[in-house]
């Protein structure tokens, strides 16, 4: 079993659709989860972190942690074709340098 | 401020050729990483670096060397390229600092070995 599994998609939602993507964990020695943004035939970018537990926003899109149940998720609203891309969960010990990521979850915003 | 420059964007090789990824930062980031991304596979830990002098295995490293003399360079070699190696190779470069983090990335290498 992989450290982190992510919900493979793909996924294709209209215009203005809240989209929820998820992850879920078996290291309880992750503190820091990541989403990252992946357009293609690029690297992929920073979206937002949480640290530890509970919920961050940033503009249409919020990231939240339940260290209890180890899942991740993370919402986008008001989806925009923008938006299309292949989404990443990673996540990372205090440690430090050892990214896990998820499989991602490819993503087609329609308009 | 360059970030994360990967060389080269592209690459074919022969199978039993070696050559060397590389991978350089200007962020004075303590740590490197390298990653494969295969699809349906998101992006696999091959090596890491968390300073200079120190280097540690990820969950793919068959295959391949790195080493880290200076902060600021981390190249991955494929010592006998192999088909199976045909993958797209990002390299990262990150800190961690109380509940401060971040990792960039550079724009990949697409390998074909044939």
């Amino acid at each position: 079993q992989k450290e982190v599994e992510q919900d493979p998609g793909p996924l294709s939602v209209p215009e203005g659709a809240i989209v929820s993507l998820n992850c879920t964990y078996s290291n309880s020695a992750f503190q820091y989860f990541m989403w990252y943004r992946q357009y293609s035939r690029k690297g992929p970018e920073l979206l937002m972190y949480t640290y530890s537990s509970g919920n961050k926003e940033d503009g249409r899109f919020t990231a939240q942690v339940d260290k209890s149940s180890k899942y991740i998720s993370l919402f986008i609203r008001d989806s925009q074709p923008s938006d299309s891309a292949t989404y990443l969960c990673a996540m990372m010990t205090n440690q430090g340098g050892k990214l896990i990521f998820g499989q991602g979850t490819e993503l087609s915003v329609k308009p | 401020n360059a970030g994360v420059t990967q060389t080269p964007k592209f690459q074919v090789l022969k199978t039993g050729q070696s050559m060397t990824l590389q991978c350089a930062q200007d962020m004075n980031h303590e740590y490197m990483s390298w990653y494969r991304q295969d699809p349906g596979m998101g992006l696999r830990l091959i090596h890491y670096s968390v300073g200079a002098g120190i280097t540690d295995q990820g969950e793919v490293p068959n295959g391949y060397n790195v080493s880290r003399s200076t902060t600021e360079d981390f190249p991955l070699r494929l010592l006998s390229a192999a088909p199976s190696q045909t993958s797209v190779y990002f390299c990262a470069s990150s800190y961690s600092l109380g509940e401060n983090t971040e990792a960039f990335f550079g724009q990949g290498t697409r390998l074909t070995v044939v």
